[in-house]
């Protein structure tokens, strides 16, 4: 089985510059997860999704930064215009969420942004 | 809301050494645990969790943890490290009522040495 797949993993810009980040969680989960980790911390959340709805986006820059879950399936974050403070690790997890109880996230490798 | 400190930024261990990762956590109410690894270029891999029951958790690669409501911690534990085992260690914490919401630690750095 295929595990959440991100791409790019590395991208380079410079400041003022539009980003993307894709991912693709593992089939059948509808639950998506957005984080942020910065140098030498944990992550912390950006935004979750339920299917195709946003349930918890209140961590999300949203002057600069959206995100968007198509068809509840993919999903894409965008940064525009980046600044150097964003430079960092943008992880993306899944998960198989059912009537309210825990259900294990699954990580993938992220997208290591570079903001010059 | 929650909050999550781990006590070592950095443990460097021999190999086949016992070591130990700290994680406190600021809740005295339900809560769901989580330790979590990640390898160099790689995303978080769930290691134990507990969610209720009996207080150690065993989990992979030999890991195990504590669960000490009295104290608010979850230390990780393993009893002999391989060279494998050098990688970024998380602690997080979910409260039941608002399940997929984590609040993770800043990690502990584990370097195994020959």
């Amino acid at each position: 089985e295929a595990g959440v797949v991100q791409s790019p993993r590395y991208k380079i810009i410079e400041k003022k510059q539009p980003v993307a980040f894709w991912c693709n969680p593992i089939s059948g989960h509808n639950t998506l997860y957005w984080y942020l980790q910065n140098l030498g911390q944990g992550p912390e959340l950006l935004i979750r999704y339920e299917n195709e709805e946003a349930v918890d986006d209140s961590q999300l820059p949203k002057d600069r930064f959206s995100a968007e879950r198509l068809k509840g399936v993919d999903s894409t974050l965008k940064i525009q215009p980046a600044e150097l403070g964003d430079s960092a690790v943008y992880l993306c997890a899944s998960s198989l969420s059912q009537g309210g109880s825990y259900n294990e996230q699954f990580f993938g490798p992220g997208t290591r942004l570079t903001v010059l | 809301a929650q909050s999550v400190t781990q006590l070592d930024s950095q443990v460097p261990v021999f190999e086949e050494a016992p070591v130990e990762l700290r994680c406190n956590y600021s809740s005295s109410v339900s809560v769901y645990l989580f330790w979590y690894v990640q390898y160099p270029n790689q995303g978080l891999q769930l290691l134990l969790k507990y969610l209720s029951g009996s207080t150690l958790v065993k989990g992979i690669n030999g890991f195990e943890a504590e669960f000490n409501k009295s104290q608010t911690s979850f230390h990780l534990r393993k009893p002999s490290v391989h060279i494998s085992d050098t990688a970024e260690y998380f602690c997080a914490v979910s409260d039941p009522d608002s399940w997929g919401k984590f609040q993770f630690g800043a990690g502990t750095q584990v370097v195994v040495t020959p």
